[in-house]
């Protein structure tokens, strides 16, 4: 069972605009969510993370928003930049455990 | 200050061989996590490891499976009797703090099974 889904496999954006990513889950239990950064023949890198006492956590032109009573959150890139183009995983644990990684979405950003 | 590392980075392996691969965490970095990823598929958590100490083996399969971390030496994930549905990229990662107390866990580049 698929318990973090991204459910778009690719999104292509211009240069210059905003970038949005989206991430479901369904364990209620999650309580620190992160996304990375996989560029291809590489392993994953760490880009942000937030905990679910917040609902907003910024880092230069990344942001991560989550919404707990709809278990959803979302990673905003702005502005996009070529080298954002890469595949990006959203990741969840409940209490410090495992963490469950989505399917990943593949960012493409057009110059 | 080197990354974490994996070999081999591509290993083929025939039905029924055995495939070994390798992590070496980052220098101070003693918790070790294994991640498998199958086409079309996410990372999925195989086994959490600390020195001479399996933590958590929960996403391991129960047979053909095995994970340890020695003393010294790197992280070996082994896979006995490999079938063609063990063909998919493992990664490593590692933690300086114990899983829960770290932001982040710092992956290698993979390892690459292809089974024949």
């Amino acid at each position: 069972d698929q318990q973090v889904k991204q459910n778009s496999p690719s999104l292509s954006v211009q240069e210059g605009r905003i970038s949005i990513l989206n991430c479901d889950y369904t364990n209620s239990m999650f309580d620190y969510f992160l996304w990375y950064k996989k560029y291809p023949a590489e392993g994953p890198t760490f880009l942000i993370s937030i905990s679910s006492i917040k609902d907003k956590n910024e880092d230069g032109r990344f942001t991560v928003f989550l919404n707990k009573s709809a278990k959803h959150l979302s990673l905003h890139i702005v502005p996009s930049q070529p080298g954002d183009s890469a595949v990006y995983f959203c990741a969840a644990s409940a209490h410090g455990n495992q963490f469950y990684f989505g399917t990943g979405t593949s960012l493409t950003v057009i110059p | 200050n080197a990354g974490v590392m994996q070999n081999p980075r591509h290993l083929v392996r025939r039905r029924g061989q055995e495939a070994r691969l390798r992590c070496s965490p980052m220098k101070g970095h003693s918790h070790v996590y294994w991640y498998r990823q199958l086409p079309e598929e996410g990372l999925k958590f195989m086994v959490y490891l600390q020195k001479e100490n399996i933590i958590d083996e929960s996403g391991m399969p129960k047979e053909r499976f095995s994970a340890e971390f020695p003393k010294e030496g790197p992280s070996i994930l082994r896979i006995q009797q490999v079938v063609r549905g063990d063909s998919a990229a493992y990664f490593c990662a590692s933690s300086p703090v114990a899983r829960g107390l770290s932001d982040e866990q710092f992956f290698g580049p993979g390892t690459r099974l292809t089974v024949l």
